[in-house]
């Protein structure tokens, strides 16, 4: 099972948008919506963010939103806030329950 | 609130096995299935594997087959992850993570807070 595939990083200014994008096949990501976005800052343990492709846990910000489009998920931060430097990983139901996390994207805040 | 627990760092030789535990308190243990996580220094998250804590059921990523063994003791709601003929490619923080139930199914919702593997001769 490969790592999803996603830029290594992005970057944006304060206020600005930006777009993770999550690439897989049509055996992981294409043919599941269980795409979920995980935020990792150094040191810490990831935190979810993004389930079910396009939800938000509770008590996470809305200017976090997801979608999916045939085998790539992709996050957008709007109003990008020096707070949301830091990693960001896709993770995937990949069949015959197992899963596969894409490869992170570096977000920094210019 | 929800506390997952890991044992201590581990300095290993090439070779050797290394048992990483996970105590979790403050819900129903065997209410959720628990996944181990690890990160190489420097590198991205990778998934190894799932214990389902109520029927012991596992599934193992290929990559791991034949070298982890996941096991669980309800009686003091512990989930461990052991790993056999340890290469420094396995030097790495080793997470173990719960998986939701409902909505959450299939995604996690806690963490431990990693556990540092170490190989080295």
């Amino acid at each position: 099972q490969s790592a999803l595939t996603q830029p290594a990083s992005v970057s944006g200014s304060p206020g600005q948008s930006i777009t993770i994008s999550c690439t897989g096949t049509s055996s992981d990501l294409g043919n599941y919506n269980r795409v979920s976005w995980y935020q990792q800052y150094p040191g810490k343990a990831p935190k979810l963010v993004i389930y079910e492709a396009n939800k938000r846990p509770s008590g996470v910000s809305t200017r976090f939103s997801g979608s999916k489009s045939g085998n790539t998920a992709s996050l957008t931060i709007s109003g990008l806030q020096a707070e949301d430097e830091a990693d960001y990983y896709c993770f995937s139901y990949a069949a015959i329950s197992t899963y596969v996390f894409g490869t992170g994207t570096k977000v920094t805040v210019l | 609130q929800v506390h997952l627990v890991q044992s201590g760092a581990e300095v290993k030789t090439p070779g050797a096995s290394v048992k990483v535990s996970c105590k979790a308190s403050a819900y129903t243990f065997t209410g959720h299935y628990m996944h181990w996580v690890r990160q190489a220094p420097g590198q991205g998250l990778e998934w190894m594997g799932w214990i389902s804590p109520n029927s012991g059921a596992t599934k193992y990523a290929q990559k791991f087959q034949g070298r982890v063994t996941m096991t669980r003791d309800t009686s003091i709601t512990t989930a461990y992850m052991e790993l056999t003929r340890l290469t420094s490619d396995d030097t790495a923080l080793y997470y173990c993570a719960r998986e939701g139930t409902g909505d959450l199914q299939n995604y996690f919702d806690d963490w431990g807070q990693g556990t540092l593997v170490t190989v080295s001769s």
